[in-house]
């Protein structure tokens, strides 16, 4: 049964430090990645993307991709109050359907 | 482009009604997804469309239907409501081209007393 976990926290982190949310999934024919931001009561926003091992920064995020170890990790640098949400992870199914499957979340709390 | 809406926000349901969840999108994305999110829960698919009058089942398609007769609505629809379908439902889409990334409506707050 393909898998997306997470914790689920909450992982609580000062202002203006680092916050690194994770990920593993149970599927090795996943090749692609995203972390979506959800407000309470709202809906998922996409954040950030990954196809490739490695790194891959946009502004304040970096999302990293370790296919050999199934983990994918983000990054949110200068973490501020506004980034407290909860970040979803998800990976595609595979084949032709853009089909993802979605962690449960880790809710992240930036104490001011 | 207003993206994918979805109407109703809200809706209070009775046991064994009926209801059609709307969603559309103007971004003329070949896939949809309906998914339902329970409280503390990640999002679970119901159903999906890969393009006008194909749909299949997702993980947890019992107890609704959908059908897609054109390119930019995937109406959800639910026959006998219970109370296990009390959840927040939301709809998605993604192009058939690019990086699978999918979009997401505001989604319907349902409950079903």
């Amino acid at each position: 049964q393909k898998e997306v976990e997470q914790n689920s926290g909450p992982l609580s982190v000062p202002e203006g430090a680092i916050a690194s949310l994770n990920c593993t999934y149970s599927d090795r024919v996943s090749q692609s990645f995203f972390w979506y931001r959800q407000y309470s009561g709202k809906s998922p926003e996409l954040i950030m993307s990954i196809y490739s091992n490695g790194d891959k920064e946009d502004g304040r995020f970096t999302a990293q991709l370790n296919k050999a170890s199934q983990y994918v990790s983000l990054l949110i640098r200068d973490s501020q109050p506004s980034d407290s949400a909860t970040y979803l992870c998800a990976a595609n199914y595979g084949g032709a359907t853009n089909k993802l499957i979605f962690g449960t979340g880790t809710l992240l709390a930036v104490q001011p | 482009n207003a993206g994918v809406t979805q109407t109703p926000k809200f809706r209070i349901l009775k046991i064994g009604q009926s209801m059609t969840l709307q969603c559309a999108q103007d971004m003329n994305h070949n896939y949809m997804y309906w998914y339902r999110q329970d409280p503390g829960m990640g999002l679970k698919l119901i159903y999906y469309s890969v393009g006008a009058g194909i749909t299949d089942k997702g993980e947890v398609p019992n107890g609704y239907n959908v059908s897609r007769s054109t390119t930019e609505d995937f109406p959800l629809r639910l026959e006998l409501a219970a109370p296990s379908q009390t959840s927040v439902y939301f709809c998605a889409s993604s192009s058939r081209t690019g990086n699978n990334e999918q979009f997401f409506g505001p989604g319907t707050r349902l409950t079903v007393l």
